[in-house]
């Protein structure tokens, strides 16, 4: 139980374009879902928490405008990020919690993206 | 605020051989405690978590972690590696405070010689 999922796990994009990640819970509804980014042999970055129905809440230094959140059900949370740049190239991971008081996050397997 | 540190990025050790994985963690009111585990290419699986209770959690493929409020640690160890233990460990902290958001260590990466 509780699996999440991603797609597309791999995406290579043009510079200037916009490419959508989605993350499902598969078997669990998640009120709350959170996105990741993951730099080469880095740690995990908290870029957003998104939860449904109501507008992501970002963290410091991410960029709104640039990576769009939508959390539109209780087992899907899209990721858009609009006018990629080769910087924006990276492991994008999301998570989802199971229940509103539960302290443990699942994990998707992760989006590589990769702008060129 | 909270956060946490992973002394050693890289950790070596033979099969068969303990496995000891280091984590410190700072937090201003009682943390909640995990250790995550990545394979190449993939998301990440929760190892093991602390959060109240006994001190001396134990997690999946025989890992476990002790913690310590007085060092500030929660060191994961396990005691025979196996070949299929390498991977990239996390070491996470959140607390209720703080809206149940991980933050997460720089990774250590777990090499087993055979």
């Amino acid at each position: 139980g509780a699996v999440v999922s991603q797609h597309p796990s791999w995406v290579i994009c043009k510079s200037g374009t916009s490419v959508k990640i989605e993350c499902r819970s598969l078997d669990f509804q998640a009120t709350t879902m959170f996105w990741y980014r993951q730099f080469p042999k880095q740690s995990l970055m908290l870029m957003a928490t998104s939860n449904e129905g109501s507008k992501a809440t970002y963290e410091q230094g991410v960029e709104k405008d640039k990576f769009l959140i939508n959390h539109a059900s209780l087992t899907l949370s899209t990721l858009t990020v609009t006018s990629a740049h080769p910087e924006d190239s990276s492991f994008y991971i999301c998570s989802a919690r199971l229940r509103p008081s539960s302290d443990e996050q699942y994990f998707g397997p992760g989006t590589r993206l990769t702008v060129t | 605020a909270q956060s946490v540190t992973q002394l050693g990025s890289h950790v070596s050790v033979s099969e068969g051989a303990l496995v000891l994985l280091r984590c410190n963690y700072s937090s201003s009111v009682p943390p909640y405690l995990f250790w995550y585990v990545q394979y190449p290419n993939q998301g990440l699986q929760l190892l093991l978590k602390y959060t109240t209770g006994a001190t001396l959690v134990k997690g999946i493929n025989g890992f476990e972690a002790e913690f310590k409020k007085s060092e500030t640690s929660f060191h994961l160890t396990k005691p025979s590696a196996h070949m299929s233990d390498a991977a990239e460990y996390f070491c996470a902290v959140t607390t209720q405070s703080s809206g149940d958001k991980l933050t997460f260590g720089t990774g250590t990466r777990l090499a087993v010689r055979p």
